[in-house]
């Protein structure tokens, strides 16, 4: 089965600090990456997406992504956060092919906070 | 436009007794799929709908929990037996067909079930 590690817990940052936010995944096929991110009383929403083409993505918000295929990697990042991005981020993957395509398979999410 | 509407977004009920969790999708999106978010466990997934078929129900954690669709629209989670493991918020989401896998899922706001 798929499994997505969120390294970090809980982020703390002061505004103007860059961020990056680990992800892993464990999936050797074909996958789909996302971030989702909850902001607080919300929904979770889509942040940004890597499905294939340039391994560097970017979503909304100023956040990017990018994809490191030999490290199974997904990392998240933003030059510069600012206090509305305190939210939790989820990163998740699902397969490209096979029997379990539709279901997304969700790291523990980071708990990021900044401080004006 | 509308999003996706799960309804109640409050449950309190008794141990033991039934629950239905009801989920209404995006106009036109033919997929749709149940999760839920617990303190432990993180996101997990239940099921899986395409159309009124669910190609994929092995997040079902027990016999207690079933669910269906029909009309290909709005979906019904029910719990029976309610144990206060069942305590979690349980998330709808819906997105467009899937080619492969690669369509972003729209999440509800989640209905927050609390098992006394």
């Amino acid at each position: 089965a798929q499994s997505v590690s969120q390294h970090n817990h809980h982020v703390i940052l002061s505004e103007a600090a860059s961020l990056e936010l680990g992800c892993n995944y464990s999936y050797g096929g074909t996958v789909n990456l996302f971030w989702y991110v909850q902001y607080p009383g919300q929904h979770l929403q889509l942040l940004l997406k890597y499905f294939s083409g340039d391994p560097l993505v970017k979503g909304i918000k100023g956040f990017e992504a990018e994809f490191i295929k030999s490290k199974f990697s997904f990392n998240l990042r933003k030059p510069s956060v600012q206090w509305s991005d305190t939210a939790e981020y989820f990163c998740a993957v699902n397969a490209g092919r096979g029997s379990t395509l539709g279901r997304l398979y969700f790291g523990r999410g980071t708990q990021l906070t900044v401080w004006p | 436009g509308a999003g996706v509407s799960q309804s109640p977004s409050n449950k309190v009920t008794e141990k033991g007794k039934d629950v239905e969790l009801r989920c209404d999708p995006i106009s036109g999106h033919t997929a749709l799929y149940w999760y839920r978010q617990s303190l432990g466990q993180g996101l997990e997934f239940l099921i899986y709908f395409q159309g009124n078929s669910a190609p994929d129900k092995s997040g079902l954690p027990s016999d207690r929990f079933s669910a269906e669709r029909t009309g290909g629209s709005v979906s019904t989670l029910t719990i029976q037996r309610t144990q206060q493991e069942d305590s979690a918020v349980y998330l709808c989401a819906s997105s467009l067909a899937y080619g492969d896998g690669n369509q972003p899922q729209h999440f509800g706001d989640g209905t927050r079930l609390s098992i006394l």
